[in-house]
């Protein structure tokens, strides 16, 4: 079993549809969460990130961790064409464990 | 504001040619730096990091290698490239001294290498 799992779509949504994206973990030590996005042939950006359990809202993206449940969510409200993109979870844990384990990635597309 | 920079963008090459892809970042200094490989459906595989000049912990056994010769430059090198070194390669550099806080990455564009 990895220990990020994340759904790698396709995932195919019109314009202005509300978005969730998931992941889940087995590594009760992860602390930190964040949400990476890659455009195309692009190396990833930071979209968010967020501390143990609780929500994040940045504009239209919010984040969601649940510690409990070790599932992690990124939604995308109004989402556009622009959002068309790969998103990557990340996670880590404290002190020496703080490399980050990534997810596979989602692929979506948000079509006009 | 910092920058990071990774070249060549592409790079095709046969199969027991040897491999150098660079990588420099801007407006730090001493970052952590990283070379990961993302191959497709995948997510990023860590290859090395480095948290200072000459230091460099390996986390795959491979064919490959890597250098840090000056603060803000690190280096990704084979002798003899296989079939399977084909992949999206990345650099990146995070804060050193951030305690225990997040080790938020920043990545540059990527090397996308063609092996045949």
């Amino acid at each position: 079993q990895k220990e990020v799992e994340q759904d790698p779509g396709p995932l195919s949504v019109p314009e202005g549809a509300i978005v969730s994206l998931n992941c889940t973990y087995s590594n009760s030590a992860f602390q930190y969460f964040m949400w990476y996005r890659q455009y195309s042939r692009k190396g990833p950006e930071l979209l968010m990130y967020t501390y143990s359990s609780g929500n994040k809202e940045d504009g239209r993206f919010t984040a969601q961790v649940d510690k409990s449940s070790k599932y992690i969510s990124l939604f995308i409200r109004d989402s556009q064409p622009s959002d068309s993109a790969t998103y990557l979870c990340a996670m880590s844990g404290k002190g020496s464990a703080r490399q980050l384990t990534f997810g596979s990635g989602t692929q979506l597309t948000v079509l006009p | 504001s910092q920058t990071i920079h990774q070249w060549p963008a592409t790079l095709v090459q046969p199969v027991g040619s040897p491999l150098s892809l660079e990588c420099t970042v801007e407006g730090t200094s001493n970052p952590n730096l990283y070379w990961y490989r993302q191959a497709a459906g995948r997510g990023l595989q860590l290859l090395f990091y480095s948290v200072g000049i000459g230091q460099i912990s390996s986390e795959v056994p491979q064919n490959l290698s890597a250098s840090r010769p000056q603060d803000r430059q690190f280096i990704l090198s084979s002798k003899k490239l296989l079939l399977s070194d084909s992949g999206f390669y990345l650099c990146a550099w995070s804060v050193t001294g951030q305690g225990t806080g997040a080790n938020v990455l920043t990545f540059g564009a990527g090397s996308r290498l063609t092996v045949l």
